[in-house]
């Protein structure tokens, strides 16, 4: 079945340094949407991208999606203790609305 | 918009006792789906429905385990009997049904095998 790995597994950074998280799938996939899951919470949409080559932001966030649309990408800017959390991205496997997610990577931001 | 409610919040029960979770969706949304996440293996899909049918039950990880979705507005997922490796946090999930429909998650079970 569809796999979908993310690197790296943790990440602790200093308030203020970037952070990028990197999500590759073993299938193209239609679309890639990306999650964040604060601690002891629930995952919750972040954003989507369709197209090859795609490019979004949103403020301090920047999603990327591959040309051959098998990865992805997520950096932040400067990060604050509120990006503190996992981020999955996930896939469609097949035609249908079933979603495979990475396997996360998660955000420590020390003071 | 109360988003996806799931009950209870917390179980703790004995090995061998059966567990019953439950899930209302957002109203509107034609799938449903249940996850398991645990730190070995994460976020995983046990079943998924569209129009209250089962697609996909090929995540559930043995005949301990069921779901049913009986209408649109509630569905089930029970384990009987329970083992400690079991315990996990179980989250259902509804959307549309489109394929590039966001998931919405509900604040999940956190199940205690003991």
């Amino acid at each position: 079945g569809q796999q979908v790995m993310q690197i790296p597994q943790y990440q602790h950074v200093q308030e203020g340094e970037d952070f990028t998280t990197y999500c590759n799938s073993s299938t193209t996939l239609s679309n890639i949407q990306w999650y964040k899951q604060r601690p002891g919470g629930h995952p919750v949409f972040l954003i989507q991208l369709v197209k090859s080559g795609e490019v979004k932001k949103q403020k301090r966030l920047t999603f990327q999606f591959g040309e051959a649309k098998k990865n992805s990408s997520l950096h932040i800017t400067a990060t604050q203790t509120t990006d503190v959390g996992t981020y999955f991205c996930a896939g469609p496997e097949g035609g249908g609305n079933k979603l495979t997610f990475g396997t996360g990577t998660q955000l420590k931001v020390e003071l | 918009d109360a988003g996806v409610i799931q009950s209870p919040r917390h179980e703790v029960t004995e090995m061998g006792q059966e567990v019953t979770l439950r899930c209302k969706p957002i109203s509107g949304h034609n799938s449903l789906f249940w996850y398991r996440q645990t730190m070995m293996r994460g976020l995983e899909l046990l079943i998924y429905f569209n129009n209250n049918v089962p697609i996909d039950d090929s995540g559930m990880p043995e005949d301990r385990f069921s779901a049913k979705m009986p209408n649109a507005s509630f569905s089930t997922l029970k384990i009987q009997p329970s083992e400690p490796r079991d315990s996990a946090v179980y989250f259902c999930a509804s959307s549309r049904t489109a394929s590039n429909s966001p998931l919405h998650f509900g604040n999940g079970t956190r199940l205690t095998v003991t």
